[in-house]
C-alpha cells in the first residue's frame, strides 16, 4: 500500500515561532491530502486539506504547501500558540477510492 | 447537525464478552469509516462502507463485525476479544465521493479488554 513518511516525530519551538512538519510519499496518483490535529484524548480534527492541482492553500496562521514533483507536502503553523500543542498527522489518498493513508505523526509542543 | 457521534464513550469488557460500539450521523455522508488507534499511533483503517455496502475491510480479524443498518448508523460487534485490542475505535463519515472527500472523525470510544 501507499507510504507516507512524516517528519519530524517531536518538535519543541518557543510561542510566537513558527512550525514545518514535511511529509514524503511514493504514489504520484494521490490526489487529496488533508492534514489533522489531534490533541490529548480527543478526535483527529481538519485543520486544512488541499488537493493536488493546487500548490499552496492558506487560512490564517496555517498553510500547507504541496510539491507533487518532489511528491512531499508540508504543513506551516506562523505565530505559535500554546493551544497549538498537540500531534499533527498528514494524510493522502491515493488515485483511487476514499481509503486515507496517514502519516505517523508529530508531536508538536509550543512552550511559553 | 455537522458532528459524527459516538457511543458509549468507554467500555471494558472481559475477553467473553460480547458488546457492541455505535457510531451516528446526520450530514448526509454516504461513506462511513472504523479505525482503530492505539497510543502515540495514526489511526488504522479496518472497515469503510460506502453507501451501506462494506467496500473496505483491512484484513481484520472476525471477532470484530460491521454493520451498516441505514445510512447514519455504523455499529461494530465485538466478540472474544484480546487484550491486545484494547484502543481508541474512531468513526469516521465523508461524502462518500468528489477529488475532496473529507473524513470527520467522532469522539471515539475507548475500549479495554481485560
Amino acid at each position: 500500500g501507499e507510504n507516507v513518511e512524516q517528519h519530524p516525530s517531536t518538535l519543541s519551538v518557543q510561542e510566537g515561532d513558527s512550525a514545518v512538519i514535511k511529509c514524503t510519499y511514493s504514489d504520484s496518483a494521490s490526489n487529496y491530502f488533508p492534514w489533522y490535529k489531534q490533541e490529548l484524548g480527543k478526535r483527529p480534527q481538519l485543520i486544512i486539506d488541499i488537493r493536488s492541482n493546487v500548490g499552496e492553500k492558506k487560512d490564517q496562521r496555517i498553510a500547507v504547501t504541496l510539491n507533487k514533483t518532489a511528491k512531499h507536502f508540508s504543513l506551516h503553523i506562523t505565530e505559535t500558540q500554546p493551544e497549538d500543542s498537540a500531534v499533527y498527522f498528514c494524510a493522502l489518498r491515493g488515485g483511487g477510492g476514499n481509503k486515507l493513508t496517514f502519516g505517523t505523526g508529530t508531536q508538536l509542543k509550543v512552550e511559553l | 447537525d455537522t458532528e459524527v457521534t459516538q457511543t458509549p464513550k468507554h467500555l471494558v469488557m472481559g475477553m467473553t464478552n460480547k458488546k457492541s460500539l455505535k457510531c451516528e450521523q446526520h450530514m448526509g455522508h454516504r461513506a462511513m469509516y472504523w479505525y482503530k488507534q492505539k497510543a502515540k499511533k495514526p489511526p488504522e483503517l479496518m472497515f469503510v462502507y460506502s453507501y451501506e455496502k462494506l467496500s473496505i475491510n483491512e484484513s481484520v480479524p472476525s471477532r470484530f463485525s460491521p454493520e451498516c443498518p441505514n445510512s447514519s448508523l455504523l455499529n461494530l460487534h465485538l466478540h472474544a476479544l484480546q487484550p491486545e485490542d484494547s484502543a481508541l475505535y474512531l468513526c469516521a463519515s465523508s461524502h462518500g465521493q468528489g477529488a475532496q472527500d473529507t473524513q470527520y472523525f467522532g469522539p471515539g470510544t475507548r475500549l479495554t479488554v481485560l
